[in-house]
């Protein structure tokens, strides 16, 4: 079973430029995650869905950050404009159907560098 | 505020030494706690899945235990290997407030020395 796929792995940019990552989750994996985590600290939650539907972006800077989830299936997470301290590896994890019990699978991460 | 903290950030030993990695949790109203591997450049991979009716998992040379009365879990390898080496996360889900989602200790860095 192939494992959830995340490109690019790694990403240099200036500040205020755009950035995209994207993430296919593992097939028929109906939640996705998004997680930021920042060198030293455990990853937070930055958008949680269900099929294509938003669950959970309470969390997601919502002023330069966006996802979405077209189809249900592959995910996109955008930054524009980008800041210094968004510098950071980037998630993405899938579970079966979001149970409260389900076990997340973890992507490799897109390593961000912000200069 | 519901946090989740490990202590300490990181810790060598020798191989074949036996060990307890520490995560302290600050509400005992949880719906499940894990444990977490991560190695460098890689994402996370679940190692012990412990429900809030559980005091403890096991697997392999890995256990975890729970105590939600003192806000607590332990995770204790037996007979570390060099291949042990790499950071191990503790996350918590909660009943209340953030019940969605997974809140994640900042790690334990573990070196196992040959």
């Amino acid at each position: 079973e192939a494992g959830v796929a995340q490109s690019p792995r790694y990403k240099i940019i200036e500040k205020r430029q755009s950035v995209a990552f994207w993430c296919n989750p593992i097939s028929g994996h109906a939640t996705l995650y998004w997680y930021q985590q920042i060198l030293g600290q455990g990853p937070k939650l930055l958008i949680q869905f269900q099929n294509n539907g938003v669950v959970d972006d309470s969390q997601l800077p919502k002023d330069r950050f966006s996802a979405e989830r077209l189809k249900g299936v592959d995910s996109t997470l955008k930054i524009q404009p980008a800041k210094l301290e968004d510098s950071a590896v980037y998630l993405c994890a899938s579970s079966q159907g979001g149970a409260e019990s389900d076990t997340q699978y973890f992507g490799p991460g897109t390593r961000l560098t912000v200069l | 505020k519901q946090e989740v903290t490990q202590i300490p950030a990181a810790l060598s030993v020798p191989e074949g030494e036996n060990l307890v990695l520490n995560c302290s949790f600050t509400d005992s109203a949880i719906y499940n706690l894990q444990w977490f591997r991560q190695d460098p450049g890689k994402g996370l991979t679940s190692l012990l899945l412990i429900q809030s009716s559980q005091r403890e998992q096991t697997s392999g040379r890995l256990n975890a235990s729970l105590d939600k009365s003192s806000g607590r879990s332990t995770l204790y390898i037996a007979a570390s290997q060099p291949g042990d080496s790499a950071t191990y996360l503790c996350a918590v889900k909660w009943t209340s407030g953030s019940a969605r989602q997974l809140t994640f200790g900042s790690g334990t860095q573990l070196t196992v020395l040959p």
